[in-house]
């Protein structure tokens, strides 16, 4: 069955950087485009980034722009999202999602790993 | 940027009885390929959201027909014909015509 697991989390100072993966398993992660999505604390869902299945088209929300990067290792079926230049209002949990293939919305979602921004 | 709005934000619905969400958008979801980007999410408590209906009405794999979605350009609806207990939670709107925004999510509780 297909599994996505987040890992990398932590607590982290503002304006450091950390790397968040998504390990991919149960079905042919080369051939699937991949997402992050975010969800602040009782906050609502917010979508972050987006990678084509080969790795050669990727698309972030403005608010992470030019600090956030996504990038995947099709070799190791591990999806990343470097996170650089954090801020406070980055504190959220970051879940891993698949793309449906063919259709602009995700099936599988992981469990989320946890980002505290915080001095 | 798209703008996704749900009303209401919150919802107490006693089992067995139906229960409806609105979505709009801040601009038509209809793509010149003829499909519709919009979805509906379900995030039940401590768990990661799961797709329920994609592209306005089509039910995703495994989802009770008691949900059922409608609507279109800019003005869509979720209905539960009767809602259950398991079905609690927070009900999301998306759209994915350009790039993807959520709306700010309904929680349904029971009474």
């Amino acid at each position: 069955q297909v599994q996505l697991v987040e890992s990398g989390g932590g607590v982290v100072q503002p304006g450091r950087s950390l790397r968040l993966s998504c390990v991919a398993s149960g079905f042919t992660f080369s051939s699937e485009g991949m997402h992050w999505v975010r969800q602040a604390p009782g906050k609502g869902l917010e979508w972050v980034a987006v990678i084509w299945y080969d790795g050669s088209n990727k698309n972030y929300a403005d608010s992470v722009k030019g600090r956030f990067t996504i990038s995947r290792d099709n070799s190791k079926n591990t999806l990343y999202l470097q996170l650089n230049g954090l801020r406070a209002e980055d504190t959220a949990v970051y879940y891993c999602a698949r793309a449906v293939a063919g259709a602009n919305f995700f099936d599988y979602w992981g469990q989320g790993t946890l980002v505290t921004v915080s001095s | 940027d798209i703008v996704m709005t749900q009303t209401p934000l919150s919802l107490s619905v006693t089992p067995g009885q139906p229960a409806s969400i609105s979505c709009k958008s801040s601009q038509s979801l209809l793509h010149s390929d003829g499909k519709t980007y919009l979805y509906w999410y379900l995030q039940k408590p401590g768990q990661s959201p799961q797709v329920l209906i994609y592209e306005v009405s089509s039910r995703f794999s495994g989802v009770p027909d008691r949900f059922s979605g409608s609507g279109s350009g800019t003005d869509f609806t979720l209905k539960i014909s009767r809602v259950e207990a398991e079905d609690v939670g927070v009900y999301y709107c998306m759209q994915g015509i350009h790039l993807w925004t959520f709306g700010p999510g309904t929680k349904v509780e029971i009474k």
